[in-house]
């Protein structure tokens, strides 16, 4: 099946930093990719839809300005967290839309996910 | 608004046990699809199905098998015969069309703790 990576795996920075996460689609073109987030014992919550091209559309409440997303080939988001603090240690988890099958069988690809610790 | 409801957190259950896991969702929209993922303590999502509104028939996988009921709106997950591997977080999702940005809502979760 279709592969998504992400990068780094775990990342820990200080307070005040800025950390940037790579979401690849290794096999195939996502014009269309999801950024989640989920907290301890917690469910998903998708924070953005990144589209290549065009400019990532963000849910109520998330911060377009501290969560830059740039989607700038057909094969990688990235997601970068400005000025960073220990609210935002988070596990976060990018999805890929791979439309090379049309209608029902169209489907999404999840990256293995990004540990985030801001101490 | 679409929803996604696991009204049960936490189950336990001893190996070999069956077990069903439910998943409740609303929506509005007349197609629509519907999965499960299972996530072990890696994090990383694991796909088990895709539904697609237009078709009811159960399914079965080996030891797991899918309960979809559009009547109840509910899609339910059961695993026979339980394992201590099957222990993670399970979630239900409903797919947005992709005309209205196709994210998946997801339900909160259901962790399965099988004791050998």
């Amino acid at each position: 099946g279709a592969v998504v990576s992400q990068h780094p795996s775990r990342v820990i920075c200080k307070s005040g930093t800025s950390v940037k996460i790579e979401c690849r689609s290794l096999d195939f073109q996502a014009t269309t990719m999801f950024w989640y987030r989920q907290f301890p014992k917690q469910s998903l919550m998708l924070m953005a839809t990144s589209n290549e091209g065009s400019k990532a559309t963000y849910e109520q409440g998330v911060e377009k300005d501290k969560f830059l997303i740039n989607h700038a080939s057909l094969t990688l988001s990235t997601l970068t967290v400005t000025s960073a603090h220990p609210e935002d240690s988070s596990f976060y988890i990018c999805s890929a839309r791979d439309s090379r099958l049309a209608g029902y069988q169209e489907t999404q690809y999840f990256g293995p996910g990004t540990r985030l610790l801001v101490l | 608004a679409q929803k996604v409801t696991q009204a049960q957190t936490e189950i336990s259950v001893v190996e070999k046990e069956d077990v069903t896991l439910d998943c409740v969702y609303e929506t509005r929209d007349t197609t629509y699809y519907l999965f499960w993922y299972k996530q072990p303590p890696s994090g990383e999502l694991v796909f088990l199905i895709r539904r697609n509104s237009f078709d009811e028939q159960n399914e079965i996988s080996g030891r797991y098998s899918w309960n979809f009921q559009k009547s109840t709106s509910s899609f339910n997950f059961t695993i026979t015969a339980s394992q201590v591997v099957d222990s993670a977080v399970y979630f239900c999702a409903l797919r947005v069309p992709y005309n209205q940005g196709g994210k998946l809502i997801f339900g909160q979760g259901t962790e399965l703790s099988v004791k050998p």
